[in-house]
């Protein structure tokens, strides 16, 4: 099984910053790498597939990039709507999502 | 628009059984595959299971297989989840979503709790 480990597990940020989020894989998942936003109460939200690739409606203010084993979720200028938990998803081998970095106000 | 309806929750007594069901509506439901995943309360997601479009591959996380059936009816725009012999580690919010091109899960339901207590 692909092990995804997400860092930090809670980043601090203040609104219309750049928040910076990593994930890791345990082995090459190639370009396979999405992520997904969720806020307390709802359903996970796809943002990025393909490593790189916005979803239909997601702000270009959220970029991917990475290949391989190292990822990185770059929100340029953090909005109030944007506070929230962040998984990544491998979806080279099965699927394996990260454990999430929760992203709040500081 | 794209909308995935889960629905058959509840409270089941461990070693019980349930029936999740996740209606689509929006997209044509016979040409993708569909997932289910869980989210246990307060943790993070974990995929379950996947069907094709026309059932002819499935596939089971480990911890389920044995225990969960994966189905879907295309005239009915439905896919389903049988679930039994359930633990209280089975206890989540079950998700259904869609599979996009690439593999990733571009829409999702609300999800349906079901809790596994005596």
């Amino acid at each position: 099984e692909i092990v995804m480990t997400q860092s930090p597990a809670t980043l601090s940020v203040s609104p219309g910053e750049r928040a910076t989020l990593s994930c890791r894989a345990s082995q090459s998942v190639s370009s396979n790498l999405a992520w997904y936003q969720q806020k307390p109460g709802q359903a996970p939200r796809l943002l990025i597939y393909g490593a790189s690739t916005r979803a239909t409606g997601i702000p270009a203010r959220f970029s991917g990039s990475g290949s391989g084993t190292e990822f990185t979720l770059t929100i340029s200028s953090l909005q109030s709507e944007d506070f929230a938990v962040y998984y990544c998803q491998q979806y080279n081998n099965w699927y394996t999502f990260g454990q999430g970095t929760k992203l709040e106000i500081k | 628009e794209v909308q995935l309806v889960e629905s058959g929750g509840g409270l089941v007594k461990p070693g019980g059984s349930l029936r999740l069901s996740c209606a689509a509506s929006g997209f044509t439901f016979s040409s993708y595959s569909m997932n289910w995943v869980r989210q246990a309360p307060g943790k993070g997601l974990e995929w379950v299971s996947s069907i094709s479009s026309s059932s002819s591959y499935i596939y089971y996380a480990d911890s389920v297989k044995g225990r969960f059936t994966i189905s879907r009816d295309n005239a009915k725009n439905s896919l389903y989840l049988q679930m039994n012999s359930l633990r209280a580690e089975d206890t989540a919010v079950y998700y259904c979503a869609r599979e996009g091109g690439q593999g990733n899960f571009d829409y999702w339901g609300q999800g349906t709790l079901v809790t596994v207590s005596s």
